[in-house]
C-alpha cells in the first residue's frame, strides 16, 4: 500500500510565480491535511480538507493561499504570486474516514522562492 | 499554542534506552498523549498514543502518570536511525473531533550518539 505521495519533491519559483503542490492520500483516505514548516520552526497546522470540502482553513493565510480537494485527483495547494516569506517545507497527511487511524505524512515539498 | 513542554535537546548512548520526557500538566479529560518523530528533511511520523494506561507497540513505550500530568516515551534499544526531533502531542482522538489538526510544539531534538 503506497503511503501519502507529494510532488513536486523540491520547487524553484520566481517572486511573483505561482506554486502548486499535489498531494495524493494513501489510498482509501478521504481526509487531508495541509502544514508549513518554515526554515528552523515547527510545523503549524494550514487547513484540513475533505473530499470537495474545507473543513478547517484557520491556519490559512488570508491572502495568496487556496487549497481544494476534489472528488477526483490529488488535493492541490496552490499559492499565488509568491514572495521569499514563502519559502518553506509543505507537508501532507491524510487520514481514513473512519477517524480511527492517525494522520500519516508524505516526504514534504520544499518551496524555494528566488 | 502547544499544550505540552519538552526538553530542547537530550543525548543518548547507541544501544542503550532513550527517555523522553514530556510535561502536559493542564491535559484534560478526554485528551490523549502522541507523540511523533521528524527524522531530517522528512515529513513526521507516529511513534505511538495512549490514555492513561501504559502502551508499547514495536517502535516504543509510552508511560504515563497516573495524574496524567506528564509522560515518557521510551525508545528501548536506540540506534543512529533514532536520531530526530520528537514531539509531544496532547488532543482529542481522532475518532472523537470532527476537527483533528495537530498541533505540534518545538519537540525534543534527540542526538544518538555512536
Amino acid at each position: 500500500n503506497a503511503g501519502v505521495m507529494q510532488n513536486p519533491r523540491h520547487l524553484v519559483r520566481r517572486r511573483g510565480q505561482e506554486a502548486r503542490l499535489r498531494c495524493s492520500p494513501m489510498k482509501g483516505h478521504s481526509h487531508v491535511y495541509w502544514y508549513r514548516q518554515l526554515p528552523e520552526e515547527g510545523l503549524k497546522f494550514m487547513v484540513y480538507l475533505q473530499k470537495e470540502n474545507i473543513i478547517d482553513e484557520s491556519g490559512m493565510p488570508k491572502e495568496r493561499f487556496s487549497a481544494e480537494f476534489p472528488k477526483e485527483g490529488p488535493s492541490i495547494l496552490r499559492i499565488q504570486q509568491v514572495v521569499r516569506g514563502d519559502s518553506a517545507a509543505y507537508f501532507c497527511a491524510s487520514s481514513p474516514p473512519n477517524g480511527r487511524e492517525e494522520q500519516y505524512f508524505g516526504p514534504g515539498t520544499r518551496l524555494t522562492v528566488t | 499554542d502547544a499544550k505540552t513542554t519538552q526538553p530542547t535537546s537530550m543525548d543518548c548512548a547507541e544501544g542503550r534506552a532513550a527517555n523522553l520526557p514530556c510535561n502536559h500538566s493542564t491535559i484534560s479529560g478526554n485528551e490523549y498523549v502522541y507523540w511523533y518523530r521528524q527524522i531530517h528533511s522528512q515529513g513526521p511520523q507516529y511513534i505511538i498514543h495512549g490514555l492513561k494506561n501504559n502502551e508499547t507497540n514495536e517502535m516504543a513505550s509510552l508511560i504515563i502518570t497516573e495524574d496524567r500530568k506528564s509522560s515518557t516515551l521510551i525508545l528501548p534499544h536506540a540506534t543512529l536511525r533514532d536520531t530526530a526531533v520528537y514531539y509531544c502531542i496532547v488532543r482529542v482522538a481522532p475518532f472523537m473531533n470532527r476537527d483533528d489538526k495537530i498541533i505540534f510544539g518545538k519537540g525534543t531534538r534527540l542526538h544518538i550518539l555512536p
